[in-house]
């Protein structure tokens, strides 16, 4: 079974610009979440979305965005980029079965914003 | 704010001690538990999870130890092996039947020396 592709895996922007990231999860799994991760402030939750809906939310500006498609396909936006917002974007994806609340994550996407 | 965190930032072993690795949650609503391990250059992978309703949970070479009371969530690695060498997060979540939102520990590097 396929585990969850991020794309791209690299990216480099200038501040100002916007970005888009995309995130596959594992056939089947319908949650997909994004986590923002950096030295100092290490994993933060950004949002989570199951069945084309956003289910949670982080406490992050409303530069970050996101959505899901019917294939639970999932891609992040961030707006107005700032140099802050280098980081590594993680994508993690669940089957959201109540008897387990494993999350697989993926290699995520590293964004470096000059 | 509600906050998870890490008492130690490095730990060093020997392979073939056994490794112990401590997490401190303030959230007293938290009510699952699950530590991940990411290697250099990967996404988090999950290792072990545990409810609130348990105080004590065990896998392959791995317990989960929860005691509420003090808010300390630790993690037992028995036999530490150079391949058990990563960074080990511990998160939390409350009112984990809402999804996924996953609030991260900063992290603990495990070196295991030969």
């Amino acid at each position: 079974k396929a585990g969850v592709t991020q794309t791209p895996r690299y990216l480099i922007k200038t501040r100002g610009q916007q970005v888009t990231l995309s995130c596959s999860p594992i056939s089947g799994h319908r949650s997909v979440s994004w986590y923002q991760q950096t030295p100092g402030q290490g994993l933060q939750f950004l949002f989570e979305y199951f069945s084309e809906t956003q289910r949670n939310k982080g406490n992050f500006p409303g530069r970050f965005s996101g959505r899901q498609f019917s294939n639970s396909r999932s891609e992040m936006n961030v707006s107005t980029l700032e140099l802050g917002d280098s980081a590594l974007y993680l994508c993690a994806s669940s089957l959201d079965a109540h008897s387990s609340y494993e999350q697989y994550f993926g290699p995520g996407t590293r964004l470096t914003v000059t | 704010g509600e906050s998870v965190g890490l008492h130690l930032p490095t730990l060093s072993v020997q392979e073939g001690d056994n490794s112990i690795i401590n997490c401190a949650y303030s959230n007293s609503a938290s009510d699952y538990f699950i530590w991940y391990k990411q290697e250099s250059g990967k996404g988090p992978q999950f290792i072990i999870d545990i409810r609130s309703n348990m105080d004590k949970r065990q896998g392959q070479r791995v317990t989960v130890l929860l005691n509420k009371t003090v808010k300390h969530l630790s993690l037992q690695i028995a036999a530490t092996q150079p391949g058990d060498s990563a960074v080990y997060f511990c998160a939390e979540t409350a009112n984990s039947n809402s999804g996924y939102a996953l609030n991260f520990g900063k992290g603990t590097s495990l070196l295991v020396t030969p």
